[in-house]
């Protein structure tokens, strides 16, 4: 079974800085591992995605990176900024179509 | 504008008394899908259907049926809710070969009493 850990679990930065989220699973057999974002009392907004196949993704300030065989992802955000605040989930999907669910980071920008 | 939409968005209920969230995607998505999230468990995966007709259990399937009569609709159904069912909970859909985007819809908080 697909454990998904993220790491840190609550992150409080000032504006500007530069971070780094990270996301481990325990089963490399995926078809791909999707970032998402999730604002308080709202749904999830899908960042990026990236394919098994793939050790990169980035749209804008967002880069993901995927290591596959080592069961790791990270997530970079350069230059925070206040509106960068939400909850980032990291999301593996295995056979079956099935997403598997980190718990999460927390990210407070303060201005 | 494309969308997942839930209703309804907030729902309090009491235990055993049947109750159905309905979704719905504007998307012809062929893959729509059901999770519950709960404080410390995170997102968990209920059911998902690949096509109409088509439905298969997730991780935490027990306590729920869905059924996929139409594209665009993927109803969650609590015959006989109890109290550990309360919890927020999302639609989403996917598009692709592999749904490699999931699309979600703004959530459902059920408080079954």
């Amino acid at each position: 079974k697909q454990e998904v850990t993220q790491i840190p679990a609550a992150l409080s930065v000032p504006e500007g800085e530069n971070l780094v989220l990270n996301c481990s699973f325990t089963d490399s057999a995926i078809y791909n591992l999707q970032w998402f974002r999730q604002d308080p009392g709202k749904g999830l907004t899908s960042l990026l995605l990236i394919q098994s196949s793939q050790r990169e993704q980035t749209s804008g300030r967002l880069n993901a990176s995927l290591d596959k065989s080592s069961g790791r992802s990270t997530l970079y955000i350069a230059a925070s900024q206040p509106g960068d605040s939400a909850t980032y989930l990291c999301a593996p999907k295995r056979t079956g179509n099935m997403l598997t669910f980190g718990g999460g980071t927390r990210l407070m920008v303060k201005p | 504008e494309a969308q997942v939409t839930q209703n309804p968005r907030y729902l309090i209920t009491v235990t055993g008394k049947k109750l159905t969230v309905t979704c719905s995607q504007n998307m012809n998505h062929e893959y729509m899908s059901w999770y519950r999230q709960d404080p410390g468990l995170g997102l968990r995966q209920i059911y998902y259907s690949m096509n109409v007709e088509v439905t298969d259990k997730g991780d935490v399937p027990e306590g729920y049926k869905v059924s996929r009569k139409e594209k665009r609709n993927f109803p969650l159904i609590l015959e006989s809710p109890s109290p550990n069912q309360t919890s927020l909970y999302f639609c989403a859909s996917g598009e692709g070969v592999n749904q490699e985007t999931q699309y979600f819809g703004p959530g459902t908080r059920l408080l079954v009493l």
